[in-house]
């Protein structure tokens, strides 16, 4: 089973709203990370959590917020978003010896209006 | 520095066409990892291949094939038989040395297929 779940699947949201975007793997992987990806572009790693501990952020504005609350489950939290903000957040998780294949999630459709 | 070109932006195929997608990879490390993904129009990145940089063997899964060779630095993948199904964008990838027990992927730009029947 290599299934990375993801909700919601699309979410619009005002520039003053706080949101979470959530993902869930249970694969026992312990590596997880959050992409943003814009309409015809690959996707861009945002962060890393190995082991629960944020490994690695790539220098993303502090409007979004990761969380990793147990080795099974990964938030984002969003407040104060700008319309370029809009685009599609890809989850993925992968065992954790970095040689690993990361296996994704069906991503969620983020609107900022 | 690690870069990963996909030179074809766009490919159009007619059905039960056969289709080679490129990828040419840059890295410095002797120790790496290749992979493709499939990102049909739902969203999902599925996962189709893993290759490390000591494996030279071709593959071949039913209609699809990998070609590796470190001597050009590519990887292409090749599609026999074209189906409709087979319509999405591909993306090649290059896993960065490893460390702390996760990977960063250096994608390609992406190649979008259109299969028409």
């Amino acid at each position: 089973d290599t299934e990375v779940t993801q909700t919601p699947k699309h979410l619009v949201m005002g520039m003053t709203n706080k949101k979470s975007l959530k993902c869930e793997q249970h694969m026992g992987h312990r590596a997880m990370y959050w992409y943003k990806q814009k309409a015809k572009k690959p996707p861009e790693l945002m962060f890393v959590y190995s082991y629960e501990k944020l490994s690695i952020n790539e220098s993303v504005p502090s409007r979004f917020s990761p969380e990793c609350p147990n080795s099974s489950l990964l938030n984002l939290h969003l407040h104060a978003l700008q319309p370029e903000d809009s685009a599609l957040y890809l989850c993925a998780s992968s065992q954790g010896s970095g040689k690993d294949t990361q296996y994704f999630g069906p991503g969620t459709r983020l609107t900022v209006l | 520095a690690q870069k990963v070109t996909q030179a074809q932006t766009e490919i159009s195929v007619v059905e039960k066409e056969d289709v080679t997608l490129d990828c040419v990879y840059e890295t410095r490390d002797t120790t790496y990892y290749l992979f493709w993904y499939k990102q049909p129009p739902s969203g999902e990145l599925v996962f189709l291949i893993r290759r490390n940089s000591f494996d030279e063997q071709n593959e071949i899964s039913g209609r699809y094939s990998w070609n590796f060779q470190k001597s050009t630095s590519s990887f292409n993948f090749t599609i026999t038989a074209s189906q409709v199904v087979d319509s999405a964008v591909y993306f090649c990838a290059l896993s960065e040395r490893p460390a702390g027990g996760y990977n960063k992927l250096i994608f390609g730009a992406g190649t979008r297929l259109a299969v028409h029947p």
